[in-house]
């Protein structure tokens, strides 16, 4: 079984243009969450998906960055237009369940780079 | 709100030797708590989970954890450590509604000396 599939894997953008990650969840997962960790420091939540309804996006730190999860398969983060401090790591996770037993699985990131 | 501390930024010891990352973290409810680890290029993957009951957890690729509530601490340990656990580390607390939504420590960078 594939596990979460992020691409691309790195991605390097210039101040002001646009970038869209793309995630794929297990197959299955109804659950789809994207995280980032910025600067080395600690990875934080940014939001969460049931199917294809937002549920949660109180991480979302600002309106340049915009969640969608149309049909409720894989998601995509755009990020528009970019700025210096997006720079980071961009984690995906998707699980079955949404209860507070079940942990998500996840992705192995996108890093990106804004110059 | 929650929180996690890992107050070890970076850690070296050598191979064989025992590890201990120390983790403590902030809940106001029962936590559900996980160590991850993402090794070079790799994504993060779950070492282990404590849900309730014992309170040492045993998890993948020989890690243990032990849950002690007084302390408000997860750490996480393995008795010999090997060349291939050099990677980072991560304690992270899950909310107790929705557990894939979890608040992550800084991380712990382990390097095993030959």
């Amino acid at each position: 079984e594939a596990g979460v599939t992020q691409f691309p894997s790195h991605s390097v953008i210039e101040k002001g243009q646009t970038v869209t990650l793309r995630c794929d969840p297990i197959s299955g997962h109804d659950n789809l969450y994207w995280y980032r960790r910025v600067m080395g420091k600690e990875i934080k939540f940014l939001l969460h998906f049931v199917k294809e309804s937002k549920q949660d996006e109180s991480g979302m730190p600002n309106n340049r960055f915009l969640a969608e999860r149309t049909g409720g398969t894989y998601s995509t983060l755009k990020v528009q237009p970019a700025e210096l401090e997006d720079s980071g790591v961009y984690f995906c996770a998707s699980s079955q369940f949404w209860d507070g037993h079940t942990e998500a699985f996840f992705g192995q990131g996108t890093r990106l780079t804004v110059v | 709100a929650q929180s996690v501390t890992q107050p070890d930024i970076h850690i070296t010891v050598s191979e064989g030797a025992s590890l201990e990352l120390r983790c403590n973290y902030s809940y106001g409810a029962t936590p559900y708590l996980f160590w991850y680890v993402q090794s070079p290029g790799q994504g993060l993957q779950l070492l282990l989970k404590y849900f309730s009951g014992d309170t040492l957890v045993q998890g993948i690729k020989g890690f243990e954890a032990e849950f002690k509530r007084s302390q408000s601490s997860f750490n996480l340990r393995k008795p010999s450590v090997h060349w291939s656990d050099a990677a980072e580390y991560f304690c992270a607390v899950g909310d107790n509604t929705n557990a894939g939504k979890s608040t992550f420590g800084d991380g712990t960078t382990l390097t095993v000396k030959p």
